[in-house]
């Protein structure tokens, strides 16, 4: 079975500040890819970051990081700087490699304070 | 360019009713995929199509179906509406059908029913 479990329901951030949302996940495939998607208000969903299982360097794209431990599991996403417009839904997300499909988590809601 | 295109934007309809949600995906992209999010869950898998053809069926009952045309558009259909039907209804499209890094999937806005 896959699940995703992101256990943070809610995170307040200091404008300028650092944030790291966390994102354990569960999957008996070898192979998988993972995933961090924002969501603002207007619910469309927007791709921020990606790590494949076998990558041995963290993804990093911006002021955006992954912190991928695959010993525990977990793909915890880190913001730098963190900014007004970073207020939003973010979710983990899963694919593994015997299907088509993600597995999400439940999100954590971003609040950034200015 | 534009991105994924979903239409209707908000919906109401009542129980026992049929409803049609649409998607255009992006130019060039070939796989539709339909996600369920009921207000605050994570969206659910509902369907994916790759190439005019069914590649996947998450855990709905079969009043949930869909199609995908010869110019990559989609449709999916809910019959006998429920109550527990109301949601965001999200399209998503890629290039190709498992999604990876170098087959994100990029999302509509999606269409929010509400069954009364």
């Amino acid at each position: 079975a896959q699940k995703i479990t992101q256990t943070q329901p809610g995170m307040f951030v200091q404008e300028k500040e650092a944030v790291t949302l966390d994102c354990t996940y569960d999957t008996s495939d070898p192979s998988y890819g993972l995933f961090w998607y924002k969501q603002p208000s207007s619910g469309e969903m927007i791709f921020l970051i990606y790590q494949g299982s076998y990558d041995q360097q963290n993804a990093t794209e911006g002021r955006y990081s992954l912190n991928f431990q695959k010993a525990r599991k977990s793909a915890n996403l880190v913001i730098s700087a963190s900014q007004l417009g970073d207020s939003a839904m973010y979710f983990c997300a899963m694919s593994p490699s015997t299907g088509n499909q993600f597995y999400f988590g439940t999100g954590t809601s971003l609040t950034v304070i200015p | 360019d534009a991105g994924v295109t979903q239409s209707p934007t908000h919906l109401i309809k009542t129980r026992g009713q049929h409803v049609t949600l649409r998607c255009s995906p992006i130019s060039g992209h070939k796989s539709v995929s339909w996600y369920q999010q009921v207000l605050g869950q994570g969206p659910q898998f509902i369907f994916q199509y790759y190439e005019k053809e069914e590649r996947g069926r998450g855990n709905f009952p079969d009043r949930f179906s869909a199609r995908q045309f010869p110019n990559y558009s989609s449709e999916l259909n809910v019959n006998a509406l429920l109550l527990g039907d109301s949601a965001l209804y999200l399209c998503a499209s890629s290039q190709k059908g498992r999604p990876s890094g170098a087959n994100v999937l990029t999302f509509g806005a999606g269409s929010r029913l509400t069954v009364l």
